[in-house]
């Protein structure tokens, strides 16, 4: 079974600077999707960056970019020029390509503050 | 456009009662699935939906039943409510399965007494 893994239950950031949230999976498979998703306050789920498994190049989203490592199975999310607005949980989760539904399986979140 | 939309957005239960949450996608999407999420835990996929009048479970499906009549609407149901079933209920939806992006909704937050 996939598991994703989130090591750094909670971050701070200053206004301005650079923070990296990191994310560990464990998969047997060889193509399968990576995303980050922001959830403020306000609890809706909001996606943040998506990566697909069979590209070498990092995914990137104005401020929001990641590092997939895909021999170490890592995949760790670098927000620059943190705003107020990025403090929320962050949710690293993983999906198959194949199979019969898209299951999403979560990490247990990173809640990020930015302080100014 | 609305995207995902969930009804109520609160509610309290108690133990034994039975409830409907409400989730509706305008975005003409196959895909639908409802998602359980509690403190210290992600989000777990209670049961899903690859199309109109099809259902399937998820991780933790027990206690919970669901309806895709319409391609617009998925419901959950509760039929006997119980206090492990307090939790943060999210429906998403996307248009594709296997490579397409989930959209998800505001959350619907039920509390059992």
């Amino acid at each position: 079974a996939q598991t994703v893994t989130q090591s750094q239950p909670e971050m701070s950031v200053q206004e301005a600077e650079t923070v990296t949230l990191s994310c560990t999976y464990d998969t047997s498979e060889s193509d399968y999707y990576l995303f980050w998703y922001k959830q403020p306050p306000s609890r809706q789920m909001i996606l943040v960056i998506r990566q697909e498994a069979y590209k070498q190049q990092n995914a990137t989203e104005n401020r929001f970019s990641v590092n997939f490592q895909k021999a170490a199975k890592s995949f760790s999310l670098k927000i620059s020029d943190s705003q107020l607005g990025d403090a929320a949980m962050y949710f690293c989760a993983y999906k198959r390509s194949q199979g019969t539904a898209s299951k999403l399986t979560f990490g247990t979140g990173t809640r990020l503050q930015v302080t100014l | 456009n609305a995207g995902v939309t969930q009804t109520p957005k609160f509610r309290v239960l108690k133990t034994g009662q039975s409830m409907t949450l409400l989730c509706a996608q305008d975005m003409n999407h196959e895909y639908m699935y409802w998602y359980r999420q509690d403190p210290g835990m992600g989000l777990r996929l209670i049961h899903y939906s690859v199309g109109e009048g099809t259902t399937a479970k998820g991780e933790v499906p027990d206690g919970y039943n669901v309806s895709r009549l319409k391609k617009q609407n998925f419901l959950l149901g509760l039929e006997s409510a119980a206090p492990s079933q307090t939790s943060v209920y999210f429906c998403a939806s996307s248009y594709l399965g296997w490579t397409d992006t989930q959209y998800f909704g505001p959350g619907t937050r039920l509390t059992v007494l």
